[in-house]
């Protein structure tokens, strides 16, 4: 079964670059029949979508964070990676990451990393 | 972008007592596009529903989905201690993905 783990600093200064990496097991993330995603949670509070990649680099972002995100893909170390660019404290949060099935729904989720924006 | 609603945002219920969640949408969703998710505290969710009544590997089937257009409906038949924790609807459309505030089962 797939596995998903997410990697990366756990406190950013304000106004610097998050940058988590979800590192997949169990499955290829070149396979054709998924995108690969990243959510997120503010503390006490409910899910945020920030974008999707499929394994040739073609990405949706959400809107409202299009301007400040970037998400990549390494196929060969089967990994794909988050920046989120100018934080504040709004950007504190769980981030999680997901294989989706289609484009459509995350199925299958990483366990999570407390990102803490302060100074 | 397509917001959704959820209601009630707490639901008190004993256990074996039916719960019933709603998820309405501001516009039309397909019904290929809805999933449900349930999330306990300190855990990733997990994506009980998807395509409105489909349920994912390994869901006992007292998880329903049913709806279309704007409505959509999760149903719990029989509530297990195990089912009390947040739930949470989302869907996809114009290649965006966008999640419900959430409805917090809990125990009466």
């Amino acid at each position: 079964q797939v596995q998903l783990q997410e990697s990366g600093p756990g406190l950013v200064k304000p106004s610097e670059t998050l940058s988590l990496t979800c590192t997949v097991s169990g499955g290829s993330i070149s396979s054709s029949s998924y995108y690969w995603g990243w959510i997120r949670q503010p503390p006490g509070k409910g899910l945020e979508w920030i974008g999707s990649i499929y394994y040739s680099g073609s990405t949706l972002y959400n809107p409202s964070l299009k301007s400040r995100v970037t998400i990549s893909v390494d196929t060969s170390k089967n990994q794909f990676s988050l920046k989120v660019m100018s934080v504040t404290a709004a950007d504190t949060a769980v981030y999680y990451c997901a294989r989706l099935r289609g484009a459509v729904a995350p199925e299958y989720w990483g366990q999570g990393t407390l990102v803490t924006v302060s100074s | 972008e397509i917001v959704l609603t959820q209601s009630p945002g707490t639901l008190s219920l004993s256990p074996g007592e039916r719960a019933t969640l709603s998820c309405r949408a501001s516009q039309s969703v397909s019904s290929s596009y809805l999933a449900w998710y349930q999330q306990k505290p300190g855990q990733a969710p997990r994506l009980l529903i998807y395509g409105t009544s489909s349920r994912a590997t390994g869901i006992p089937d007292r998880f329903s989905g049913s709806g279309s257009g704007t409505d959509f409906t999760l149903t719990i038949s029989r509530l297990e201690p195990e089912d009390f924790a947040v739930y949470y609807c989302q869907q996809y459309g114009s290649s965006l993905l966008t999640f419900g505030g959430g409805t917090k089962v809990e125990i009466k």
